[in-house]
């Protein structure tokens, strides 16, 4: 059974702190994806990543990096988190561009 | 740059009823591909169907069909014999590449209703 698991479902930080999320996926797939979803303003991409230490900028990346270390795990890192980060991130995977992307369930952040 | 447009926030239907869903996309790919997913309140995503552009016959899985007009860059998603259990949000998303990777971008959303 196809899986991508988030590290954590809920998530309180301090401003300031570094958080890290991380994704891993048991599929095999080369890309991979991180969005923040806020109300009314649906999934946003942060980054994305096609390989292994490949990344490309999503289209809201500011605040945000990424890495890629093995194929399987893909973090989001937030360098110093502010409160207008407090979002809902969903991180997915698929293996090309005509098949779905598998999604984890969701880290709930919140940065207070 | 790619980029969905989903303009209804919001849409009502009656149980057993069909559905309309609109989606609009911009893109200057020749090859590309259209999904639709479902997000449910319990949050997951769920993935519903699939269109190529080079897809000739429009996509149907179920009670869903996508009625893909290329020409018109639409990608409405038609459900058919609306059930309860239909109430969600539903997102059009299209993916292409962007400096040879593919980039998945989604829309807004639209929170189907459905009603007894």
């Amino acid at each position: 059974d196809v899986k991508v698991t988030q590290s954590s479902r809920y998530l309180v930080k301090r401003t300031g702190e570094k958080v890290f999320l991380e994704c891993v996926q048991d599929m095999d797939h080369e890309n991979m994806f991180w969005y923040r979803q806020d109300p009314g303003l649906g999934l946003r991409l942060i980054y994305f990543s096609y390989d292994v230490k490949m990344k490309e900028k999503g289209d809201i990346p500011e605040g945000y990096s990424v890495s890629r270390e093995k194929k399987e795990r893909f973090s989001l890192i937030l360098e110093s988190a502010s409160t207008n980060q407090t979002s809902m991130y969903l991180c997915a995977s698929s293996l090309t561009r005509r098949t779905e992307a598998f999604f984890g369930q969701g880290t709930r952040l919140t940065v207070v | 740059a790619q980029k969905i447009t989903q303009t209804q926030p919001g849409m009502f239907v009656q149980e057993k009823e069909a559905v309309t869903l609109d989606c609009t996309y911009d893109t200057s790919d020749q090859s590309y591909g259209l999904f639709w997913y479902k997000q449910p309140s319990s949050g997951e995503m769920i993935f519903l169907i699939y269109q190529g552009s080079y897809d000739e016959q429009n996509a149907t899985e179920g009670r869903y069909s996508l009625n893909f007009q290329k020409a018109r860059k639409s990608a409405n998603l038609v459900i058919s014999a609306s059930q309860l259990g239909d109430s969600a949000m539903y997102f059009c998303a299209m993916r292409g590449l962007q400096g040879g990777s593919e980039k998945l971008v989604f829309g807004k959303g639209t929170k189907l209703t459905v009603n007894p």
